[in-house]
């Protein structure tokens, strides 16, 4: 059966403490793997796609990478307004979604 | 940019009411999705849509049913609203060309059912 597991599911980081979240999948076939942002009482906000293993993408403070087995969203030196839940989703013939990491960043 | 609009923030129902969840969305797109969020059980599809009046059962379809008689709009129905059915809902959509592509959120209706 496909899954897709975050984690850690909580973490809290000072401000400028670079750390990674992980994101395992065991999907056949992958088509695409999706990172996303959620704040409170709002909706998934699309962050980056990545389609292969080895490949990256940046975005201001975060860079998600993949492998065969997983995938990683590193925050170098986080700000408070990096502050949110973070989302992976993978799939080839459907999406998977995580259950999220919940991001908090003390001042 | 693309905007997924839900006509309700928040709402707020008796157990045994039919309820109707909306959604609309501005970017012609052909897939529209109904998802539920709940703590610890992370996003599960409900049901999409790939066109209009076409629909597919997602995940957990029971108790629900969807409507897509134009192509910007797909509503989701609680038949008989039940006090398990207290979530928050997600609508998103994507053009056409596969379902493996980002998805575009709404931002949601939280639903209580009293």
């Amino acid at each position: 059966e496909d899954q897709v597991t975050q984690s850690p599911e909580a973490l809290r980081l000072q401000e400028g403490e670079s750390s990674s979240l992980n994101c395992s999948y065991t999907v056949s076939g992958l088509r695409g793997l999706f990172w996303y942002r959620q704040d409170p009482g709002k909706g998934p906000e699309f962050l980056f796609t990545l389609y292969s293993a080895g490949e990256e993408k940046e975005k201001e403070r975060l860079k998600a990478t993949l492998t065969k087995k997983e995938s990683f969203l590193h925050i170098t030196a986080p700000k408070p307004e990096d502050s949110a839940t973070y989302l992976c989703a993978a799939g080839d013939d459907k999406i998977i979604f995580g259950k999220g990491t919940r991001l908090h960043i003390l001042p | 940019d693309v905007k997924v609009t839900q006509s309700s923030r928040y709402l707020v129902k008796r157990t045994g009411e039919k309820v109707f969840l909306e959604c609309v969305q501005d970017m012609d797109h052909e897939n529209m999705f109904w998802y539920r969020q709940d703590p610890g059980l992370g996003l599960r599809l409900i049901y999409f849509s790939y066109d209009v009046k076409m629909k597919e059962k997602g995940d957990i379809p029971e108790g629900y049913s969807v409507s897509r008689e134009k192509k910007e709009r797909f509503s989701l129905i609680l038949e008989s609203a039940s006090t398990n059915q207290t979530s928050m809902y997600l609508c998103a959509s994507i053009p056409s060309g596969g379902l493996i592509q980002p998805q575009h959120f709404g931002d949601g209706t939280r639903l209580s059912i009293l």
